[in-house]
């Protein structure tokens, strides 16, 4: 069965670093790929989606990559502020519009 | 725009009880799709539609029902409610075509609790 891997629970890291993170996806064949941002008690908000032809995305301090050889996805918030601590998902879509596949989060927290 | 609107925010159920979760969107946007959201983990897709009179089930259907008959509005029933159904309920949009197609908007969400 479809199986999507977010790098542990928790990632804690001092601000100005770069954080990365990852998804992991098994038994898939995605079209492309989402990234979302959440909030405590909020609905996701959109980031950056990625498709399978392309390799790298960027948009402002945000980086996403995709190597569907590997299955897996990386992104990447560089100089991080503590008001980009959230949690992250990442979501996978086959060919078939409007089905969307979860991971299950990465919770960020960047320290002062 | 508005954009995903749910009603209720909040709502406590006793098992057995049926209610019906609203979602509506003014973006005109073709697909509509539920997930729910249980404590530390990801979003499960429980229905989806790509427009008006079409929907089709998620990995979660079971206990749900769902219709479209207007490209705006998207409800979800709960049948007879079980413990099990108590969670966070969230409706997303998007739009087909065009340059910013797959982005997908979520509403704010429902937080159910069945007793």
């Amino acid at each position: 069965s479809q199986k999507i891997e977010q790098n542990s629970e928790a990632l804690n890291i001092q601000e100005g670093k770069t954080a990365t993170l990852t998804c992991n996806y098994t038994n898939y064949s995605p079209a492309y790929l989402q990234w979302y941002r959440q909030d405590p008690g909020r609905g996701p908000v959109f980031l950056l989606l990625i498709r399978e032809n392309e390799k790298e995305k960027r948009k402002e301090r945000l980086k996403v990559t995709f190597d569907t050889t590997l299955k897996q996805s990386l992104f990447h918030i560089t100089a991080s502020q503590p008001a980009d601590s959230a949690t992250y998902l990442c979501a996978l879509d086959g060919i078939r519009a409007g089905k969307s596949t979860f991971g299950d989060g990465t919770t960020l927290t960047v320290k002062p | 725009n508005a954009g995903v609107t749910q009603t209720p925010k909040f709502q406590v159920l006793k098992t057995g009880q049926s209610m019906t979760l609203q979602c509506a969107q003014d973006m005109n946007h073709e697909y509509m799709s539920w997930y729910r959201q249980d404590p530390g983990m990801g979003l499960r897709l429980i229905h989806y539609s790509v427009g008006a009179g079409i929907t089709d089930q998620g990995e979660v259907p079971n206990g749900y029902n769902v219709s479209r008959s207007t490209t705006e509005d998207f409800p979800l029933r709960l049948l007879s409610a079980a413990p099990s159904q108590t969670s966070v309920y969230f409706c997303a949009s998007r739009d087909r075509g065009g340059p910013s197609t797959d982005t997908q908007y979520f509403g704010p969400g429902t937080r159910l609790t069945v007793l």
